[in-house]
């Protein structure tokens, strides 16, 4: 069964410092999403991402983060200067539409630790 | 404004309980409905979308009330299995792609 992968599984940085989260989404999916999960909270909405550019974003998705699709497989989400805040789950997942009742598969997620 | 309203639990039943999870959404324009499950640390995966007629998939029944903007997810004959946090997810018209989690309601099944 066709999943969505996501490295690393978990990342530990120092504050200050860029990262940048690795998700291959399913292959003949054409809709792309960011989320995260602080510990205890609920899941948050990031960023979509369609036709190689931004359909929307949330209020979290400032000026320090960005989206990337480098190549045909993979998808990226880079934060430029990490904060102790950011730490979360980030979660990376897919759809084929983005029609009502369309079903975002999920990766497993990266663990991020900011120290 | 909280978007997507559950109460967290927890919910502790023995195997073969039934178990009700509420939920409520604010946005009268919201669109699409569904109830995802998520072990612990682990990614949210779709259990069922919820339909305006209500819908059933074995032991599991959802139902969806959009006059009092109130989502419902039924649980028969607990398994162990079952144990999980349920997750009420909405969409809204103007943004499909977007999905607004509820922050889960908590499901222990005992033996």
């Amino acid at each position: 069964e066709p999943e969505v992968t996501q490295t690393p599984s978990h990342q530990v940085t120092q504050m200050g410092q860029e990262v940048i989260l690795r998700c291959v989404p399913i292959s003949n999916h054409l809709y792309f999403y960011w989320y995260r999960q602080i510990l205890g909270q609920k899941v948050e909405f990031l960023v979509s991402f369609y036709n190689n550019e931004i359909s929307e974003k949330s209020e979290i998705f400032d000026d320090q983060f960005s989206v990337e699709r480098p190549d045909g497989s993979n998808f990226t989400l880079k934060i430029r200067s990490t904060k102790l805040e950011d730490s979360a789950m980030y979660f990376c997942a897919s759809s084929d539409t983005q029609g009502t009742h369309n079903e975002q598969f999920f990766g497993p997620g990266t663990r991020l630790t900011v120290l | 404004r909280k978007e997507v309203e559950q109460d967290p639990g927890p919910f502790n039943v023995p195997e073969g309980a039934t178990v009700a999870f509420n939920c409520t959404y604010s946005n009268s324009a919201s669109q699409s409905f569904f109830w995802y499950r998520q072990d612990c640390r682990k990614e949210p995966k779709l259990l069922m979308s919820v339909y305006s007629s209500g819908n059933e998939d074995g032991r599991f029944t959802a139902q969806l009330n959009r006059a009092s903007q109130y989502i419902s997810l039924l649980i028969r004959d607990s398994k162990l299995s079952d144990s999980a946090t349920y997750l009420c997810v909405v969409t809204v018209g103007s943004t499909l792609g977007r999905l607004y989690f509820g922050r889960g309601t908590q499901l222990t099944v005992w033996p």
